[in-house]
């Protein structure tokens, strides 16, 4: 499978941005996913690039991708208490996802 | 159904027992998938359907896991002569179809809790 990798903490000031980072391996053409679990739930799918597309905005949610470095990013602007959550970076490899060990954000007031 | 479901949503049972998991996923998907999340390992594939069929089944963590699916829809992953390693949580998603390429969005049910004691 692919490596994924990825931050495991970040704690950030309600209002604040909150950027997560994240590397991948393959060198093909893919899809990079964000999904955001929050406690004793599941996996909610956030938004996916493309790798050969450079940024993808939606609302408050800004994903940045370097294809050279192998370097994708979750931005989110002005981000609530709501926020606090882990993000999980992921990889389609075939048929499935290769997940990172996920990021747990915590927003404080 | 509006989403996937799996049930139970919480199993403690004791180590050396049989246990069941079932998830129902997103009516009109064909494909579907299971996932286990541990403390230790993360999220790791473990095995997927396209309509009743298996193709992959090297992701299962040993021949004590096995998992079907019937009728296209519900799949039920079992774990014989459970072991306190398999304690995690057993996530399960569907798609509508599998594609090695095409993008196909994995829509997640909120998982199974189980603790073997």
């Amino acid at each position: 499978g692919e490596d994924v990798e990825q931050s495991l903490f970040l704690s950030v000031r309600e209002g604040d941005s909150s950027v997560i980072n994240c590397t991948y391996t393959d060198s093909s053409s893919t899809y990079l996913y964000w999904y955001k679990q929050e406690p004793g739930a599941g996996l909610q799918l956030l938004t996916y690039i493309f790798s050969n597309m450079d940024m993808k905005q939606d609302q408050r949610l800004t994903v940045l991708l370097n294809k050279k470095d192998k370097h994708l990013s979750l931005r989110i602007a002005d981000t609530q208490t709501g926020d606090s959550a882990i993000y999980f970076c992921a990889e389609k490899d075939d048929y499935k996802l290769s997940f990172g060990a996920g990021t747990t954000v915590t927003v404080r007031a | 159904g509006a989403g996937v479901s799996q049930s139970p949503s919480n199993k403690v049972t004791e180590k050396g027992k049989d246990v069941e998991l079932r998830c129902d996923p997103i009516s009109g998907h064909t494909a579907l998938y299971w996932y286990r999340q541990s403390l230790g390992q993360g999220l790791e594939f473990l095995i997927y359907f396209q309509g009743n069929s298996a193709p992959d089944k090297s992701g299962l963590p040993s021949d004590r896991f096995s998992a079907e699916r019937t009728g296209g829809s519900v799949s039920t992953l079992t774990i014989q002569r459970t072991q306190q390693e398999d304690s995690a949580v057993y996530l399960c998603a569907s798609s509508l179809q599998v594609s090695r390429t095409a993008q196909e969005t994995q829509y997640f049910g909120p998982g199974t809790r189980l603790l073997v004691l």
